[in-house]
């Protein structure tokens, strides 16, 4: 069980367009969802963290305006990549945790570039 | 807050050989911790993880991890490794939050 799906899992975009990427958990509620930033060969940084119908809450120097994030419903979450620019290209991963449980299981990811 | 560190950036192992990934947290309660391994392109998995009770956890794939509070720590270890096991490995430290907080990754080569 516990398993977390994220779609696309590859995405390619022009500068200057905006990129929905997906998270669900598909066979438990997550009522927290996390979206994390990957560089090549660095590790994971969180960027924010949703509760379903709140709004998200943004780790430091993250713009909540350019990474738009929603958590309408227990089983899905989205993070919206506004007007792309090339270094905006990482890997994006979420992860999803149940009420009362201290583990996260994570998506397997989405490769964004941004030509 | 929490953070972790992983001092090894990259450790190579034969085939068959033992393997040992050193992780150092700092955390001012009893900390959740956790170690995951990532496949080039692909999530994380987790491989063990150690909330409570017992101080030698058990994990998947053969990996097991020994907390030890007094040098705040948390290795991972592997009797044997196979040419499977070659990846990247984190460890991490969660607060009551649910926030994990990564370590630097420790990237795995195995040679035959």
């Amino acid at each position: 069980g516990a398993v977390v799906s994220q779609h696309p899992s590859r995405v390619i975009c022009k500068s200057g367009t905006s990129v929905k990427i997906e998270c669900r958990s598909l066979d438990f509620q997550a009522t927290t969802m996390f979206w994390y930033r990957q560089f090549p060969k660095q590790s994971l940084m969180l960027m924010a963290t949703s509760n379903e119908g709140s709004k998200a809450t943004y780790e430091q120097g993250v713009e909540k305006d350019k990474f738009l994030i929603n958590h309408a419903s227990l089983t899905l979450s989205t993070l919206t990549v506004t007007s792309a620019h090339p270094e905006d290209s990482s890997f994006y991963i979420c992860s999803a945790a149940a009420g009362g449980q201290n583990e996260q299981f994570f998506g397997p990811g989405t490769r964004l570039t941004v030509l | 807050a929490q953070s972790v560190t992983q001092p090894d950036i990259h450790i190579t192992v034969s085939e068959g050989a033992s393997l040992e990934l050193r992780c150092n947290y700092s955390y001012g309660a009893t900390p959740y911790l956790f170690w995951y391994v990532q496949s080039p392109g692909q999530g994380l998995q987790l491989l063990l993880k150690y909330f409570s009770g017992d101080t030698l956890v058990q994990g998947i794939k053969g990996f097991e991890a020994e907390f030890k509070r007094s040098q705040s720590s948390f290795n991972l270890r592997k009797p044997s490794v196979h040419w499977s096991d070659a990846a990247e490995y984190f460890c991490a430290v969660a607060a009551g939050d649910y926030k994990l907080s990564f370590g630097a990754g420790t990237t795995v080569t195995v040679r035959a």
